[in-house]
């Protein structure tokens, strides 16, 4: 069964830095466009950004441009989200999730908490 | 950016009802459409992609139909386990949008 693992989130001062990791098993993980979705307390999804298998093409909401960086490693089947100048909107639960069609999740980690708070 | 208009935001039917659940775009999204299902702290479920296919184990009752701007989720017969929230989302282009949820709550 297909398991994506989230770790890294936290308590974190606005401004401040935090970097999301995704462990993905039981899939060839470099064949796969992967993603981060997220979702504010007692709110819908967003859609945070996206990366296609080798990096040649990533994608951000407008919100995380310039703050966000995903990226992943093939090697070790890990996925990245480095957040910096965080905002206390980015306060969520961000999901790593598999991209199975390019923009179709077909499988979602169980979320991480991310809380930006003084 | 594609705006995705979803209704009613809340809907409550009784188990054994036909549920109908819409999702509007603001611009033509083909049929690069897909529905999600969500349950109170679980992450969220594929049930339909690309407008009308059924994802792996998703049942029978659930189906998908629609294209260009106007789509809609069904479901045939309600089961106690169907109530929960529903997205749908587009991947026509980017940025990748959800729409606001719709809440399928018991009546």
């Amino acid at each position: 069964e297909v398991q994506l693992v989230e770790s890294g989130g936290g308590l974190v001062q606005p401004g401040g830095s935090l970097r999301l990791s995704c462990a993905a098993s039981e899939f060839t993980f470099s064949k796969y466009w992967m993603g981060w979705v997220r979702q504010a307390p007692g709110k819908g999804l967003e859609w945070v950004a996206s990366t296609k298998q080798d990096e040649t093409e990533k994608y951000y909401v407008d919100s995380a441009k310039g703050r966000f960086t995903i990226s992943r490693d093939n090697a070790r089947n890990s996925l990245y989200l480095q957040m910096n100048s965080l905002r206390a909107e980015d306060t969520a639960v961000y999901y790593c999730v598999r991209d199975w069609m390019v923009g179709t999740f077909d499988y979602w980690g169980q979320g991480i908490v991310v809380t930006v708070s003084s | 950016e594609t705006v995705l208009t979803q209704s009613p935001a809340t809907l409550s039917l009784s188990p054994g009802e036909r549920a109908t659940l819409s999702c509007r775009a603001s611009q033509s999204v083909t049929s690069f459409l897909a529905w999600y299902q969500q349950k109170p702290g679980q992450a969220p479920r594929l049930l339909i992609y690309d407008a009308v296919n059924r994802a792996t184990g998703i049942p029978a009752r659930f189906s998908g139909s629609g294209s260009g701007t106007d789509f809609t989720l069904t479901i045939s017969s309600l089961e106690p386990e169907d109530f929960a929230v529903y997205y749908c989302q587009q991947r026509n282009s980017w940025p990748i949008t959800f729409g606001q949820g719709t809440r399928l709550e018991i009546k």
